[in-house]
């Protein structure tokens, strides 16, 4: 069974710091990561989506990285902003058909 | 383009008592996801729709937890009789398909559920 999980729980950096969220994954086979964002009472809006046979994905300050053989994903943000303050979803897909299983998230903090 | 719409959006009952909540897709989007969230966890598929069929229905409590999409379209997910651990968000997403390029899911704002 897919086990995901996200380190740290809870992030407060100041404006302008670049970070870095980290997710695992306990079964290497997968067919694709993907990372969401999550504001207070919203539903959740895709940032990036890696393909097993990706290393990486970039839009805009975010970057994010998989390591398939390690069971390893980051997420990467530069230059931080306080827009950027929400709860950063990793979750991976087993199959071209199988659903998404997701880690509980890391809330982020930015501050001003 | 319109997005996933849910509603209601809050819902507070009593437990034993019975809700149901709906879930308008993005035109177009052939399968349909109910997720439950609770509190610090991440969402937990419930079940998913291809057109009018279930796909995966494997972590739906089917004691107390139904879903249906009649018309391929529109879904309702109700539950009877709600227990105090229903209390949480669910979330309805939807998706053009199921195969590779058409997986990317998008999300509805969730309908947050209270048992008291």
């Amino acid at each position: 069974k897919q086990e995901v999980t996200q380190i740290p729980a809870a992030l407060s950096v100041p404006e302008g710091e670049n970070l870095v969220l980290n997710c695992s994954f306990t079964d290497s086979a997968i067919y694709n990561l993907q990372w969401f964002r999550q504001d207070p009472g919203k539903g959740l809006t895709s940032l990036l989506l890696i393909q097993s046979s990706q290393r990486e994905q970039t839009s805009g300050r975010l970057n994010a990285s998989l390591d398939k053989s390690s069971g390893r994903s980051t997420l990467y943000i530069a230059a931080s902003q306080p827009g950027d303050s929400a709860t950063y979803l990793c979750a991976v897909r087993n199959s071209g058909y199988s659903t998404l299983t997701f880690g509980k998230g890391t809330m982020l903090l930015v501050s001003p | 383009e319109a997005g996933v719409a849910q509603s209601p959006r809050y819902k507070i009952i009593e437990k034993r008592q019975s809700v149901a909540f709906w879930c308008n897709p993005i035109s177009g989007h052939a399968t349909l996801y109910w997720y439950q969230q609770i509190l610090g966890q991440g969402p937990k598929l419930l079940i998913q729709f291809q057109n009018n069929g279930v796909v995966d229905d494997s972590q739906l409590p089917k004691d107390r937890f139904s879903a249906e999409r009649l018309k391929g379209v529109d879904s309702t997910l109700k539950i009877q009789p709600a227990k105090l651990e229903d209390s949480a968000v669910y979330l309805c997403a939807s998706s053009p398909g199921q195969r590779a390029g058409q997986e990317t899911q998008y999300f509805g704002p969730g309908t947050r559920l209270l048992v008291l």
